[in-house]
């Protein structure tokens, strides 16, 4: 059984251009969540997808944007990017009545 | 709103010694826990959680955490630690609908 797979795994973008990094859930998990991670810190709530609406939204900009597909897998894009959006971006999958999320590897992106 | 305090950024601690990380939460409602693991360059693996019924909950590799309502805490002990239980550890307290608010994480160091 396949967990939650992430792509890329590392990126590299000048400032000013839009990225997409991409989520396939757990297999049977119809809940797409999204985290940033900046260096020495903890993760922090972007959005959640569920039946291809986002559901819940953190405290991120709008150049923060998202989208799942019916196959429950999750895009997430970030557009005119900034230096401070240097960062491991975490994919967590689940099952909508379920409170545990299962992480995938991450997506390093850098900015320079 | 939910918050999660780590006291500790580094906890450094010799081989088969007891160690324990601490976490504080404050919520204004019931509040599911977690202990997250990350080991270098990779994402986060869910090491226990508590959910309700009996506050000490356990892992499967020799951690414990012991929920205290009246202190608002869920600190990580394990008695005796490994060289590979070095890692970054992360507390983290969900209102719900699995979206989850993460400390910035202790990181274990654990040497000969």
């Amino acid at each position: 059984d396949a967990g939650v797979t992430q792509s890329p795994t590392h990126l590299i973008k000048t400032r000013g251009q839009q990225v997409t990094l991409r989520c396939s859930p757990k297999s049977g998990h119809d809940t797409v969540s999204w985290y940033q991670q900046a260096l020495g810190q903890g993760p922090q709530f972007i959005f959640q997808y569920y039946e291809e609406e986002e559901r819940q939204r953190g405290n991120f900009p709008d150049r923060f944007s998202g989208h799942q597909f019916p196959n429950y897998s999750s895009e997430l894009n970030v557009n005119a990017l900034l230096l401070g959006d240097s960062a491991l971006y975490l994919c967590a999958s689940s099952l909508d009545y379920s409170i545990e999320q299962y992480f995938g590897p991450g997506t390093r992106l850098t900015v320079t | 709103a939910q918050s999660v305090t780590q006291l500790d950024s580094q906890v450094p601690v010799f081989e088969e010694a007891p160690v324990e990380l601490r976490c504080n939460y404050s919520s204004s409602v019931s509040v599911y826990l977690f202990w997250y693991v990350q080991y270098p360059n990779q994402g986060l693996q869910l090491l226990l959680k508590y959910l309700s019924g009996s506050t000490l909950v356990e892992s499967i590799n020799g951690f414990e955490a012991e929920f205290n309502k009246s202190q608002t805490s869920f600190h990580l002990r394990k008695p005796s630690v490994h060289i590979s239980d070095t890692a970054e550890y992360f507390c983290a307290v969900s209102e719900g609908y699995s979206t989850l608010t993460f400390g910035k994480g202790t990181m274990l160091l654990v040497s000969p």
